[in-house]
């Protein structure tokens, strides 16, 4: 069969403005969840991460909230710069293991 | 920069060619990882290994072939690939093996397979 890419969905949000990106993850077993960013050219980079005691956790301009009853991640970042442009991904420890298992990504793109 | 250097940046190859990447961790780190990303799929975990011991090989073909002579570098060595081996192969170290421990990612070899 013919054989397509991996289709990013696309955010895309003014400079200044809060961005929400979300992830569905699979496994209920799941305990311990990190959100990467990768810009063009390099590899991924950790942003932040939530275990699975918590509902919510902050960084610098960056939240991350876990649903479980839904199985839902969710990124924000706050007042949205230029260099925030890159693929956001989520990744989990499936079966509460110890390796991680990622996500597809969502690309972000702040105009200016 | 991350700490974590791979070399080359960029590599083709014909299918019977024999190559190899490497990656070199500059951040004390005892365990380093091998990582497949490509336009079909997220990004998979290929190997682990933890103080040189190989801890994870995640069903990889034996078409690659890791090698960890300490715990600063770690070699992929590549042999007979196909096209559809095509992909960034990504190095990450991190100080312990657990996966609470965050893995530092290099910059990736972008490998095309003719």
């Amino acid at each position: 069969g013919e054989s397509v890419g991996l289709h990013l969905p696309t955010l895309s949000v003014q400079e200044g403005d809060n961005s929400i990106i979300n992830c569905a993850y699979s496994n209920s077993a799941s305990d311990y969840f990190i959100w990467y960013k990768q810009e063009s050219g390099k590899g991924p980079q950790f942003i932040i991460d939530i275990r699975s005691n918590m509902d919510k956790r902050q960084g610098q301009r960056v939240t991350v909230l876990l649903n479980k009853t839904v199985k839902h991640l969710s990124l924000q970042i706050a007042a949205t710069q230029p260099g925030d442009s890159a693929v956001y991904f989520c990744a989990e420890n499936k079966d509460a293991g110890n390796m991680l298992t990622f996500g597809g990504g969502t690309r972000l793109m702040v105009k200016p | 920069e991350t700490g974590v250097t791979q070399t080359p940046r960029h590599l083709v190859m014909g299918m019977t060619n024999k190559k190899s990447l490497k990656c070199e961790q500059h951040l004390g780190h005892n365990a380093m990882y091998w990582y497949k990303q490509s336009a079909k799929k997220p990004l998979e975990l290929m190997f682990v290994y933890n103080f040189k011991e190989q801890t994870e090989n995640n069903s990889v073909p034996s078409r690659f072939s890791p090698e960890c002579p300490n715990s600063s570098h770690l070699f992929l060595h590549l042999h007979t690939l196909q096209p559809e081996d095509s992909a960034l192969y990504l190095c990450a170290s991190s100080r312990g093996g657990g996966v609470y421990d965050e893995q530092f990612f290099g910059p990736g070899t972008r490998l095309t397979v003719l």
